[in-house]
């Protein structure tokens, strides 16, 4: 059972535009939201992360939008550079233990 | 730069070699994680440890076994493997296991199973 979907499954945005990747979860005890950016060969990295208590969070071009009434949330990139194309993670969490969407793959064109 | 050091990068081995994946975390960790990674699907959790201990056994086949003999070094043991368990191997760890806790992942080791 895949606790959080995760959409697109991958997108092509112009450099200068902005790229949306949504999530959805189910599970109403997850207090924290993670997303993770991973470039081909390396592991996933932390990006931003957000607590339900809050609706928006904003950490340079990166910004988590959430919706804790309809269970979503949403990561948008703005002025995106060729340096994000990379495949973007939504997470959920309750302690410790993570539920990843499956991942978007975002290819910024110059 | 990586806090977290996995070896081998790649593996390629037979259904019925034994081999196993290190795992070294250079932040001052408590707890250990292993997760798979296969294509266009979620990263899966599939062991943790905290302190040494286990806390978390995912319903992982016997044919994986891990070891953990301090905070430092995680190892994933492996025998009798599938070819369905070819996969991107992860492993990371945490400051502990609460919420604002995030998991440092390491670079992965790239397993194929003939």
């Amino acid at each position: 059972q895949q606790q959080v979907k995760q959409s697109p499954q991958s997108l092509i945005v112009q450099k200068g535009g902005i790229s949306i990747i949504n999530c959805a979860y189910e599970n109403t005890a997850f207090d924290y939201f993670p997303w993770y950016q991973q470039f081909p060969g390396k592991g996933p990295a932390l990006l931003i992360a957000i607590r339900p208590d809050v609706s928006e969070k904003k950490e340079g071009r990166f910004t988590i939008s959430f919706n804790k009434s309809a269970k979503q949330f949403s990561l948008h990139i703005m002025d995106s550079q060729p340096g994000d194309s990379a495949t973007y993670f939504c997470a959920a969490s309750r302690a410790y233990k993570l539920s990843f969407g499956a991942g978007t793959t975002v290819t910024v064109r110059a | 730069e990586t806090g977290v050091t996995q070896t081998p990068r790649h593996l390629v081995m037979g259904m019925t070699n034994k081999k196993s994946l290190k795992c070294e975390q250079h932040l001052g960790h408590n707890a250990m994680y292993w997760y798979k990674q296969s294509a266009k699907k979620p990263l899966e959790l599939m062991f943790v440890y905290n302190f040494k201990e286990q806390t978390e056994n995912n319903s992982v086949p016997s044919r994986f076994s891990p070891e953990c003999p301090n905070s430092s070094h995680l190892f994933l043991h492996l025998h009798t493997l599938q070819p369905e368990d070819s996969a991107l191997y992860l492993c990371a760890s945490s400051q502990g296991q609460g919420q604002d806790q995030p998991q440092h992942f390491g670079d992965g080791t790239r397993l194929s199973i003939l």
